[in-house]
């Protein structure tokens, strides 16, 4: 089945290590995206591509970053100058041709990965 | 960006219809009125979309005003399921980025 895969599910972090979350995607989907969210809030975006070797800054980029290598992967490095970033981080993918032709931006999320810094 | 208003909670019985109302009064007239919902610890998932007219699936209906200042997602039978956030989202014409606000807490009750 298609689908977003996330991991690791659950990662702990110590203060000033770097770590990467995995994102893989088998939809064929062009445009990918990664989230953040925080107890009781709503998603922020840190950092979206839509297409291989580009992407953009979201809202709240500082201190992440991203590589876009191959259509299926975007892996997000949370960095030690993150200064909070104990949260549920969630990917996520689109197509780019439905967003123009139809106007729908229908995003296909994974399962997220739960970081907490100790 | 478009800014929504959506109430923080609401309740409903199981298997009576649901209206979730959204203002969305700054939206300009190429925005697309999207919703997802989200499952508790769960990422969230596509509900349905619209730019004018009222829009059906087989998830739920979406009523759009006539000035498109705001919307309603309606669940004509909710479950238990369906107990989940629930987001309104305006997508600027040709944006790929979706402003998730704090969406509305739905609590159904047996």
């Amino acid at each position: 089945d298609g689908g977003i895969t996330q991991s690791p599910k659950y990662l702990f972090r110590k203060e000033g290590q770097n770590v990467t979350l995995s994102c893989e995607q088998n939809l064929n989907h062009d445009a990918m995206y990664w989230y953040r969210q925080d107890p009781g809030q709503g998603l922020r975006l840190i950092y979206y591509s839509q297409i291989v070797n580009d992407f953009q800054k979201g809202d709240i980029a500082e201190g992440y970053s991203v590589s876009r290598e191959k259509k299926e992967s975007f892996p997000l490095t949370v960095t030690s100058a993150q200064k909070n970033p104990t949260a549920f981080y969630l990917c996520a993918s689109s197509k780019t041709q439905g967003v123009v032709s139809s106007g729908a931006n229908v995003l296909t999320f994974g399962a997220g990965s739960r970081l907490t810094v100790l | 960006d478009a800014k929504t208003t959506q109430p923080n909670s609401m309740e409903s019985n199981e298997e009576e219809p649901v209206h979730l109302p959204c203002n969305h009064s700054t939206i300009s007239g190429t925005d697309y009125i999207h919703w997802y919902r989200q499952l508790p610890s769960q990422g969230p998932e596509y509900v349905i979309h619209g730019l004018t007219s009222n829009v059906n699936n087989r998830m739920a209906s979406l009523a759009i005003a006539e000035d498109r200042k705001s919307s309603t997602l309606i669940l004509h039978r909710a479950t238990l399921r369906d107990a989940a956030v629930y987001y309104c989202i305006p997508r600027v014409d040709s944006s790929y980025k979706l402003i998730f606000g704090s969406g509305t807490r739905l609590l159904v009750r047996p």
